[in-house]
């Protein structure tokens, strides 16, 4: 079974603060993917990343992929109160099959 | 265009009761998947399907859970005698094309259990 860990699992921060959030994992993947969860929702992709030590960006986030493929990061600058949500990372096999992490519940205060 | 819709939202059954949940996936989308996300956690792959057969139902958790996708568009998930543990939400997710890495997948908003 492949176990993605991430951490931490719940961080509550003032608006303007920025923050990372990690998923690692002891095996390979061929791709990750951050989602985020709002209540009463399904999660909604962010960003899919394929290379290791690959670095997407988007808007105020920040995405990297490790350099063997097992471990990611998002990084938000300046957050703000509608960032606030459930983060989760998926990993991918060849297979296409995901894995989710039991994700990060971010608050972000105003 | 419409994303994923799934029905009922919400379903409160008694224990041994069986309960059928739908899933209606993007118009044309290939691949269907069901998962099951219990409080505090992410998402667990429960089965997969490709048109209208089932190529992956290794995260079923017990056989009284049943999924089928007759004509490769409508999926439903059906379970058998309830019992409380299987209180969660029923997450439904479909893609464009045939399974592989990295491919979008795109959720409906999932149908909450509960079982009394």
């Amino acid at each position: 079974t492949q176990l993605l860990e991430q951490s931490p699992q719940f961080l509550s921060i003032q608006e303007g603060e920025n923050l990372t959030v990690y998923c690692n994992s002891s095996s390979v993947f061929s791709s990750l993917q951050w989602y985020r969860q709002e209540p009463g929702e399904g999660p909604v992709l962010l960003v899919t990343v394929v290379t290791g030590g690959e670095v997407k960006k988007l808007k105020r986030l920040t995405f990297q992929f490790g350099d063997a493929r097992k471990d990611s990061s998002l990084h938000i600058t300046a957050a703000q109160p509608g960032d606030t949500g459930l983060y989760l990372c998926a990993g991918n096999t060849n297979a296409g099959k995901s894995t989710f992490g039991d994700g990060t519940t971010l608050t972000v205060k105003p | 265009g419409a994303g994923v819709s799934q029905s009922p939202r919400y379903k409160v059954a008694k224990r041994g009761q069986d309960v059928a949940l739908r899933c209606d996936p993007i118009s044309g989308h290939v691949s269907l998947f069901w998962y099951q996300q219990a409080l505090g956690q992410g998402p667990e792959f429960l089965t997969y399907f490709q048109n209208e057969a089932q190529l992956d139902k290794s995260g079923l958790p017990s056989d009284r859970f049943f999924a089928e996708r007759p004509e490769g568009s409508v999926s439903t998930l059906k379970i058998q005698r309830t019992q409380q543990e299987d209180s969660a939400v029923y997450l439904c997710a479909s893609i464009r094309r045939g399974i592989r890495a990295g491919e979008t997948q795109y959720f409906g908003p999932g149908t909450r259990l509960l079982v009394l």
